[in-house]
């Protein structure tokens, strides 16, 4: 089962950030922070992950409490092309996969 | 240079059959995941090889199987198809078999079961 608590929709105007919170209460020490998005009928794409700090790419934001029990996910300026569902995953290293909840749907609005 | 490759990306069966889906994974992958996605159930893990060895294994019946071969390239199986069995199957190929690690994603076989 998955280990994150995510709102099952959300919406956003273009140009605005969409901050899309996960929650985790059950992290472990050793375990990561993934988001990732799928745009409708395509393959999900990897978006960032971390463990302990913040985390920054040319994709996005990820906050992390210094409690590690919950996280942010921030588009700095979605675009309509941000439109998707996007999963927050707590896994640790080592052989485990990847366990998919239900994730957000966002929804950016014009 | 090249992403995940599935083929086919769609197709028809009927009860019954059997159906063989292909993934080629990014070159010097050397792990190969799938899921499967249905509306009901969502993203859910199937198996995961690494180096030809099937490293773990999800919540399916046996009639779901896999490989890999010495190239990284995988296949899955599932025989004896219910209507059940249909769905969007994803294949993913990383460096390192389990996290951290980012996940390649192919587009994607769709399977219609009828």
């Amino acid at each position: 089962d998955a280990k994150t608590t995510q709102p099952p929709s959300m919406d956003c105007a273009e140009g605005r950030a969409a901050n899309l919170p996960c929650n985790h209460s059950t992290i472990s020490g050793n375990e990561y922070v993934y988001w990732y998005r799928q745009i409708h009928s395509q393959g999900p794409q990897y978006i960032i992950h971390g463990l302990k700090n913040n985390e920054t790419n040319e994709m996005a934001s990820l906050i992390i409490t210094e409690d590690r029990k919950s996280s942010t996910l921030i588009l700095p300026h979605a675009t309509l092309r941000d439109t998707a569902v996007y999963y927050c995953i707590v896994s640790g290293t080592g052989n485990t996969p990847l366990v998919f909840g239900k994730g957000t749907r966002l929804s950016v609005i014009a | 240079k090249a992403g995940v490759t599935q083929t086919p990306r769609y197709l028809i069966k009927t009860r019954g059959q059997q159906v063989t889906l292909s993934c080629s994974p990014i070159s010097g992958h050397r792990s190969v995941s799938w899921y499967q996605q249905t509306p009901g159930q969502g993203l859910q893990f199937l198996f995961e090889y690494f180096s030809e060895t099937q490293r773990n294994k999800g919540n399916f019946p046996g009639r779901f199987s896999g490989r890999q071969f010495s190239n990284s390239r995988s296949e899955m199986n599932v025989s004896t198809l219910e209507l059940g069995d249909s769905a969007l199957y994803l294949c993913a190929s990383s460096t390192l078999a389990g996290g951290p690690g980012e996940l390649f994603f192919g587009e994607g076989s769709r399977l219609t079961v009828l």
